[in-house]
This record gives C-alpha cells, structure tokens and sequence, in this order.
C-alpha cells in the first residue's frame, strides 16, 4: 500500500490567518489526491480533489478561494485555509488511491480556530 | 455525482451477538466498496472491500455483501467484541482513481 504522511496533526490559529496544512506521498506518485472535512461525529465530506500540475476540482459548496489547493509535485498537495473563522474549525483529512485499489489516508489534521 | 446512505446511525449489541450495518449507492456505475473503521481523532482504517465482480467476501468475523441490481452492500460483524466498538463507514467509488463517497457512519457499541 501506499503510505500517507500529513501535517501538523494539531493546529490551532486566530480567526482571520491563514494555515496550510501538508499531504505527502511517501511511496508512491500521486496524480491525484483527495481532501476531505470531517465535522465532530459526521462523515468525511469530499473537499475536493488536487490534480498534480493543474487546477484542483472543487465539490459543490466548497469555496475554492477560501480553501487553496495546490499540488505542485507528485508527492506533495497542500491545502491552505486563508482568512481562517471558528466554523471553520474541523478535521481535515487528506488521501489518494492507488489505481483501483484502496484509499489510504493521512494522519489527519485537528483545526481550531479561535 | 454518488450518494451514500447508511443505516443504522448508531446500533448497540451485547457482546456476541452479530452486528450489520447496510448502505445504498446512487451511482449504478460504481465499482467498488470499502468498509472502514474510525476511532476518535484518528484516521479511518479499512476493514474489508469488495468490488462488482463480486456477491460477498469474508474475512475472519467480517463479511461484506453486494447486491448490483438493488444498489446496496452491508457489513456483517459476526461474535463481536468490545473492542469492536467504533464508528463505521461505508463508501463507494465510480472507477480508478477516484474519490471515495462516504456514508454518514455508524456508531457500533458492544457491551460486555
């Protein structure tokens, strides 16, 4: 499988700046990576997905100004949450796969925004 | 795009008994469907999979069923333990390389 490596694992930030959070493919090239958020006892919701070199896909409601992605290499997608506010304050969880094969995630990531 | 739904959202069981939890997909194109278990504040961590060639696959205590034609799969947790205990999701996916979807989760207790 592949292994996922994501950081910080905790971070917490005052309302209005900005953080990014790092995804790291460490065994495998990813074209593709996938961003989640996960709200205190809810599912992992789909962000959105980074595709190397070119401009991410956004799910529907998901501002693309408010969460940057980029994924400049084939083993590194950042999301970045600019002008951060306490709602924004989640688990952010990122991915990929491999062919057809199963997911594999990152450690996650712990937003707090105070 | 894929909508999955899930059910029951939280299931208790006494220690031994069987547990199943059951999703529906939208997406008649979708191939492929994991099972995870997530613990608190920690990623979530595959249980068992099965694709669309495929009616049911077994692992130990676990199994998975794929019915194509009524668009719905469940998980089936035989002898169950406490440590069991966890929230649940069920997921689908439409081909290769894509993002998974997500069902809404299932909080398993198992009491002893």
């Amino acid at each position: 499988g592949a292994v996922v490596s994501q950081h910080p694992s905790r971070v917490i930030c005052k309302s209005g700046t900005s953080v990014k959070i790092e995804c790291r493919s460490l065994d495998f090239q990813a074209t593709t990576m996938f961003w989640y958020r996960q709200f205190p006892k809810q599912s992992l919701m789909l962000m959105a997905t980074s595709n190397e070199g070119s401009k991410a896909t956004y799910e529907q409601g998901v501002e693309k100004d408010k969460f940057l992605i980029n994924h400049a290499s084939l083993t590194l997608s950042t999301l970045t949450v600019t002008s951060a506010h306490p709602e924004d304050s989640s688990f952010y969880i990122c991915g990929l796969r491999v062919g057809s094969t199963e997911a594999f995630f990152g450690q996650g990531t712990r937003l707090t925004v105070v | 795009g894929e909508n999955v739904e899930q059910h029951p959202s939280t299931l208790s069981v006494q220690e031994g008994d069987s547990a199943v939890i059951k999703c529906t997909y939208s997406d008649s194109a979708s191939n492929y469907f994991p099972w995870y278990k997530q613990e608190l504040g920690k990623r979530p961590q595959l249980i068992i999979d099965i694709r669309s060639n495929v009616g049911e696959k077994k692992d130990q205590r676990i199994a998975v069923t794929l019915n194509k034609t009524a668009k719905h799969f469940s998980l089936h947790i035989t002898e169950t333990q406490p440590e069991d205990s966890a929230v649940y999701f069920c997921a689908a996916s439409e081909k290769a390389g894509t993002a998974l979807i997500f069902g809404k989760g299932t909080t398993l207790s198992v009491s002893s």
